[in-house]
């Protein structure tokens, strides 16, 4: 069985730092390229960002609005991946998800896990 | 604003059908057969209903289905069942390499 499972959220104050984790298990995590989604509260889902596999080059992409403040990161040997928020801003919070992505499909989604950013 | 339009609400009577509408461009939807549904219950993480325009993961129910024509793709439920209110969002790949979502859809069953 697939099981995702987010965690390192929490409240942050506006410029903070945080590190979000998604632990993987149930599958070939080295094969799989990951994403990060997140919903605002009571808004709709956006994706954050995405790495691919080792074996596809293991690149990284991000949205337009955390580009340059957003990293994306992982341990194959820890089958966990991970996203690094820095210079966090209020329009940041959010529950993020991560999920696996194939074909343009986030097939298996994690619980998420929320970050709130205020002062 | 949501790259990809949808209805903000949907309903029907058990048993009846629902069709929801995702709008987007050549760049998304219409460029590629990469659209997929996910279906939110309250303080639920999403859940895949449908992948690649039509191809359902086998635990999901054939009353979903899905389907593309041009720019615009469908999600229709059949046999509405009171399980079946929930949000759901349609998604594509797009030109930018990212994913793109609708703004999401209530679907209340009367």
């Amino acid at each position: 069985e697939v099981r995702l499972v987010e965690s390192g959220g929490g409240l942050i104050e506006p410029g903070g730092s945080l590190r979000l984790s998604c632990a993987a298990s149930g599958f070939t995590f080295s094969n799989a390229w990951m994403t990060w989604i997140r919903q605002a509260p009571g808004k709709g889902l956006e994706w954050v960002g995405r790495i691919k596999s080792k074996i596809d080059g293991g690149t990284t992409d991000c949205a337009a609005p955390v580009k340059g403040r957003f990293s994306i990161s992982r341990d194959d040997s820890e089958n966990t991946f991970y996203l690094q928020m820095d210079s966090l801003k209020t329009e940041d919070t959010a529950t993020y998800y991560c999920t696996v992505y194939s074909s343009g499909t986030c097939s298996y989604w994690g619980q998420g896990t929320l970050v709130t950013v205020s002062s | 604003q949501s790259a990809l339009t949808q209805p903000p609400s949907a309903s029907g009577s058990p048993g009846q059908s629902v069709t929801i509408s995702c709008t987007g461009t050549s760049s998304d939807v219409g460029g590629y057969n990469f659209v997929s549904w996910y279906q939110q219950h309250p303080g639920k993480a999403p859940k895949l209903l449908i992948s690649e325009v039509s191809k359902r993961p086998s635990a999901v129910p054939d009353r979903f289905s899905g389907s593309k024509s041009g720019n615009t793709a469908s999600l229709t439920v059949s046999g509405l069942q009171a399980e079946d209110e929930a949000d759901y969002y349609c998604c594509s790949y797009a030109d930018t390499k990212n994913l793109v979502f609708g703004g999401g859809t209530k679907l209340t069953v009367l």
